[in-house]
């Protein structure tokens, strides 16, 4: 069974400051890595990808991805109340043609 | 139209009762899936088709049953449901790249409530 677990929180954070998200995963063959934002009652919305040990920053958005620890974290800085969301992380397979997501973690800013 | 469009939006039927679920991909894509989101719980993968044949079927009951007439339309046709069938279920769309897929991208799923 290939898991993707992620604290469920929630993680309340001031506006202004640094939220940080983590993600493991079992799958040691894992390829591609993704984080989605859902807003309540919405669908799932891509921020970002990474597919290569390191960081990669996109505006606020800072993934980062160790595969030796199995382990994939995205940052987010100068939280806004409109981050206020569930951050799944999601994982390719080792067949990659399938996604398995984590479980969520809900992210409250407060003004 | 772009992007993926689901249709309806909000489905209430009885256990009787027989229906479809419609998603339709703008974006090129060879793969499209059927996923179940339950409260507190991950997003379930129900099924996957890629270039119109279906790879994958993750033990889904046979109440549930999905048609792909081409690489664009994807159905979920619905019968004797129960009422812990009740979800949101979302239709996403990628690209099969040879050992590897596109990030997906969601419709904006069907509220379904079992009566």
């Amino acid at each position: 069974q290939k898991e993707v677990e992620q604290n469920s929180g929630p993680l309340s954070v001031p506006e202004g400051a640094i939220a940080s998200l983590n993600c493991t995963y079992s799958d040691r063959v894992s390829q591609s890595f993704f984080w989605y934002r859902q807003y309540s009652g919405k669908s799932p919305e891509l921020i970002m990808s990474i597919y290569s040990n390191g960081d990669k920053e996109d505006g606020r958005f800072t993934a980062q991805l160790n595969k030796a620890s199995q382990y994939v974290s995205l940052l987010i800085r100068d939280s806004q109340p409109s981050d206020s969301a569930t951050y799944l992380c999601a994982v390719s397979s080792g067949s990659a043609r399938q996604l398995t997501f984590g479980s969520g973690t809900q992210l409250t800013v407060l003004p | 139209e772009t992007g993926v469009t689901q249709t309806p939006r909000h489905l209430v039927m009885g256990m009787t009762n027989k229906k479809s679920l419609k998603c339709e991909q703008h974006l090129g894509h060879n793969a499209m899936y059927w996923y179940k989101q339950s409260a507190k719980k991950p997003l379930e993968l129900m099924f996957v088709y890629n270039f119109k044949e279906q790879t994958e079927n993750n033990s889904v009951p046979s109440r549930f049953s999905p048609e792909c007439p081409n690489s664009s339309h994807l159905f979920l046709h619905l019968h004797t449901l129960q009422p812990e069938d009740s979800a949101l279920y979302l239709c996403a769309s990628a690209q099969d790249r040879q050992g590897d897929i596109s990030p997906l991208h969601f419709g904006n799923g069907t509220r379904l409530t079992v009566t």
